[in-house]
């Protein structure tokens, strides 16, 4: 069964790199058929997906966040990672990663999702 | 971006009560509608897939509807675990979407 683990800083300073990881147990990244997401929730809100990655390293990002996002996997550790650059108080967040399965018919869905981790950006 | 939005936003409801929320799309997205249960504190979790698909393991009480623009949620007999934040989302385009969420409260 696979299980993902996000971890990172809970705290970042506003203008600095907001940086994550998600590690991925029970399954291999590099297995093909799914992308590899990051959503986040800002605190009583709903869900904002921020961007995917293929295990080959293709990706694609959120237009609202485009700018200052990166999605990087690293296949021999099974983990992938966000990094957001410029951060200010608005992206203060519980930040989830998730599998994203692809069907045959190309459709896909979130599942599963890592618990979630809170990064607060303040000084 | 294709917007989603669900109504209603919240409702109050008893066990045992048939609970119906709807979902519905700025543009046509076929069946690539995806339904998720957040709990309080709880990652999501995923409940159906393509509309109207079940995921393993999800009880049976929970079914979803609709193709196109409108799309529908419903909880047959609602238990006490399922007081919880339902939310759709879409896979038709990116940027993936999801709705404002309903919360679902106890009566």
């Amino acid at each position: 069964q696979v299980q993902l683990q996000e971890s990172g800083p809970g705290l970042v300073k506003p203008s600095q790199t907001l940086s994550l990881t998600c590690t991925v147990s029970g399954g291999s990244i590099s297995s093909g058929g799914y992308y590899w997401s990051w959503i986040r929730q800002h605190p009583g809100k709903g869900l904002e997906w921020i961007g995917y990655i293929f295990y080959s390293g293709s990706t694609y990002y959120n237009p609202s966040l485009r700018s200052r996002v990166t999605i990087s996997v690293d296949t021999s550790k099974n983990q992938f990672s966000l990094k957001l650059s410029s951060v200010t108080a608005a992206d203060t967040a519980v930040y989830y990663c998730a599998r994203d399965q692809i069907s045959s018919a190309n459709k896909d869905w979130f599942d599963p999702w890592g618990q979630g981790t809170l990064v607060t950006v303040s000084s | 971006d294709i917007q989603m939005t669900q109504s209603p936003s919240s409702l109050s409801a008893s066990v045992r009560d048939r609970v119906t929320i709807t979902c519905r799309a700025s543009q046509s997205i076929s069946s690539y509608l995806n339904w998720y249960q957040q709990r309080p504190g709880k990652a999501p979790k995923l409940l159906i897939y393509a509309a109207s698909i079940l995921q393993s393991g999800v009880p049976s009480r929970f079914s979803g509807s609709g193709s196109g623009t409108d799309f529908t949620l419903t909880i047959s007999s609602l238990q006490p675990e399922d007081f919880a934040t339902y939310y759709c989302q879409q896979s038709y385009d990116t940027p993936r979407t999801f709705g404002q969420g309903t919360k679902v409260e106890i009566k």
